[in-house]
Parts: C-alpha cells; structure tokens; sequence
C-alpha cells in the first residue's frame, strides 16, 4: 500500500448508531489531519495531530471522537450524529518540519447520516 | 484570518481552449499547492511552489507562484475532457499545521 489509505470509502448511518473512520498512511510523515468536505463549501479543517498529540482542535462537536495511537494511523470515532454531518471526510498527512511540507489525502469516506 | 480566493468559480470550455485560473491572498505563504480533486475522491497533488516568481509546468498545467508569495495561477493549454474536475490552491507556512485551502474553481472541458 502507498500514500494514505482511508476505510470504508462509503458509510451509512443512523443517528443514533456509533461508527469509526480509520486512515493509514504509508509516508512517513509526522502529522496527521482530518477534514470535512460538504458541497459547495470550502474544505474545513477538524483536527491535526503531530506526533500523535493533538494539536488543533477546530470547534469541532463532540460528538466527533478523534484518536491517533501512533504516527500512521488516525481514527474519527462518530456517534450520535445529525443529518448535516454527511459529508465527504478526508484524512491528509504531511511533513510539518520540512521547508516545503505538503499534505498528502486519502480518497475520504463518504458518508450519509440518515 | 487568513483567505485564499479562487477565481473563477465555475468554468465551462470547450476541448482544445486554454484557461487560467487564480488563486489570491493578502497573505504571504511558505508555499502552496495545487491540487486536482474528482468527485467522491480526494484531492490529488499536482505541483507544490516553493520560490516567489517560480514556475513549474506539468505536461500541459503551467504553474506560477507571485514574487511576494502571495498568489498563484494555473494555465492549463489546449484542455482535454480528462481535465474535468475540481481545482484547489492551498497556502501553508511551513513548520506549521495552517493550511488555507482555497474556495475552489470547479472546471468542465467539453469534448
């Protein structure tokens, strides 16, 4: 597997059901994002993690869980979410240290709250 | 608050016409990005600029960085159909994790 891979690519759920998204990435990098994609809207950013510390935390509702065990892999915990989060949620890496860094996506989860 | 606009929003061509499309700030970036997105996809990397008054080209897809580093622009020559997509600028500074993404410009080519 190369770059950043991102499970499950389509999900489907309740409001009341809880779910994971989960995301690898195979690059190396130090740094590690989640973002949200609605239509016509520009791409929001959620949570970055550096060195498996949080380090941003964009006003994001709780019931958006993140958690990053080690430096490759990055999950967003949902429960008990609303029909307006469905939305295209894109994980991206990068190497925050270097002079040029640039992130790196994953192909994002689709997903629809019902 | 740091802003990047795309401009324009929307553009429909036919195949075989070039274009340009901007990306503007009232910031200074370390380097920016641009990025080719298809629906239900992610955004795909096309070309990082690092140096104000750089230019990069890939194939076609000619990039240009402001010497102030504060704007960009794509020209892509005689577009194709498999051009059709979303494209997405983003500025960054580097050592920290501020990305600003752009509004994006959403390009159809007609065959």
């Amino acid at each position: 597997e190369t770059g950043v891979t991102q499970t499950p690519r389509h999900l489907v759920m309740g409001m009341t059901n809880k779910k994971s998204l989960k995301c690898e990435q195979h690059l190396g990098h130090n740094a590690m994002y989640w973002y949200k994609q609605s239509a016509k809207k520009p791409l929001e950013l959620m949570f970055v993690y550096s060195l498996e510390e949080r380090v941003e935390n964009n006003s994001v509702p709780s019931r958006f869980s993140p958690e990053c065990p080690n430096s490759s892999h990055l999950f967003l915990h949902l429960h008990t979410l609303q029909p307006e989060d469905s939305a295209l949620y894109l994980c991206a890496s990068s190497q925050v240290d270097l002079a040029a860094d640039t992130q790196y996506f994953g192909p994002g989860t689709r997903l629809t709250v019902l | 608050t740091q802003l990047l606009e795309q401009s324009p929003q929307f553009l429909s061509i036919q195949e075989g016409e070039n274009l340009t499309v901007y990306c503007n700030s009232s910031s200074v970036f370390s380097s920016l990005q641009w990025y080719r997105q298809e629906p239900g996809e992610g955004p795909v990397l096309l070309v990082t600029v690092v140096t104000g008054g750089e230019v990069k080209k890939l194939k076609r897809l000619t990039f240009q960085f402001g010497d102030a580093r504060k704007d960009s622009s794509l020209h892509i020559t005689a577009a194709q159909p498999g051009d059709t997509g979303l494209y997405l600028c983003a500025g960054t500074t580097s050592g920290t994790y501020k990305y600003i993404f752009g509004t994006g410009t959403r390009l159809k080519v007609l065959a």
